[in-house]
C-alpha cells in the first residue's frame, strides 16, 4: 500500500471547469506538497502546506491534518493548466519523502 | 539565474555500459536528491547528500552510485549492476534535508538502454 494515494488517476475537463484533486496520505507528516509535472518532465513546486489552506492565483490547496487528506483545486481551468499533478508528503519521523503517483488532468478548449 | 540544470536531456547507452548522468545547481543549496520515475509509480528516491562529500542510499540504491565532491554538483552513475535501467531521472536540491522544505527540481533526464 502507498503511503499517498490521489484520486483520480486521470481527469479531463473542459476549459472553464472547476477542478479537485485529490490525496490521502497514511503517515504522519510535517509539510504537504502539491507538484506540477509538464508534458516535457520538469517539475515545479505549486504549495508546501502544513495547515489551513493557500492560494496562489486560480490555485487553492487545502489540507486536513485530522482526516489525513488535501485537495487541489483549479478554478476557471484552462489548456495550459494540462499536466500531472504530484502529490508529496514529509514523514514527521526518519525524515522521509513520499510522492504519490500522479493525477493527469487534461483541459479541452 | 538560479536553477537546477541536468544534462543531456535524452540519453541512450548499450546494455553493460555504465552511464554518468549530470546535475548542477546554483542555489547554493546543501541537499541534493536523484529520484527515478517509472510509468504509474510515484518517484522513488535513489540517493541523497546533505552535504558535501556524504551522501545516503534511499530506496533503491542498488545498481547506482554518486558522488558529491562540490557542493553545486551531483552525479549520478548508472552501473550495469542495475537490472532495468530505462527511466526517467530526477534530480533535486533543497536548502537543508533536515526540514525537508520546498524541493527544487531539474528538467530530467530520459535513459533509455538498448
Amino acid at each position: 500500500k502507498n503511503e499517498v494515494e490521489q484520486s483520480p488517476q486521470n481527469l479531463t475537463a473542459q476549459e472553464g471547469e472547476f477542478i479537485t484533486i485529490n490525496c490521502s496520505y497514511s503517515v504522519g507528516i510535517s509539510a504537504l506538497h502539491w507538484l506540477q509535472q509538464h508534458p516535457g518532465g520538469g517539475i515545479v513546486s505549486l504549495f508546501m502546506l502544513s495547515s489551513g489552506k493557500k492560494k496562489h492565483g486560480r490555485l487553492i490547496a487545502t489540507i486536513n491534518i485530522q482526516e489525513k487528506h488535501s485537495s487541489l483545486h483549479i478554478t476557471a481551468s484552462h489548456p495550459r493548466d494540462s499536466a500531472v499533478y504530484i502529490c508529496a508528503v514529509n514523514s514527521n519521523t526518519g525524515n522521509q519523502f513520499y510522492f504519490g503517483t500522479g493525477t493527469s488532468l487534461t483541459v479541452i478548449p | 539565474d538560479g536553477g537546477i540544470t541536468q544534462s543531456p536531456k535524452y540519453l541512450f547507452r548499450k546494455e553493460g555500459q555504465n552511464v554518468t548522468l549530470s546535475c548542477e545547481q546554483n542555489l547554493n543549496h546543501d541537499a541534493m536528491y536523484w529520484y527515478r520515475q517509472d510509468p504509474g509509480q510515484g518517484l522513488r528516491l535513489i540517493y541523497y547528500s546533505q552535504i558535501v562529500n556524504d551522501f545516503q542510499k534511499g530506496d533503491i540504491a542498488e545498481g547506482y552510485s554518486v558522488s558529491r565532491e562540490k557542493k553545486e554538483s551531483f552525479p549520478l552513475t548508472v552501473t550495469s549492476a542495475q537490472k532495468n535501467p530505462t527511466a526517467f531521472y530526477l534530480c533535486a536540491s533543497s536548502i537543508d534535508r533536515l526540514y525537508m522544505d520546498t524541493q527544487y527540481f531539474g528538467p530530467g533526464t530520459r535513459l533509455t538502454v538498448l
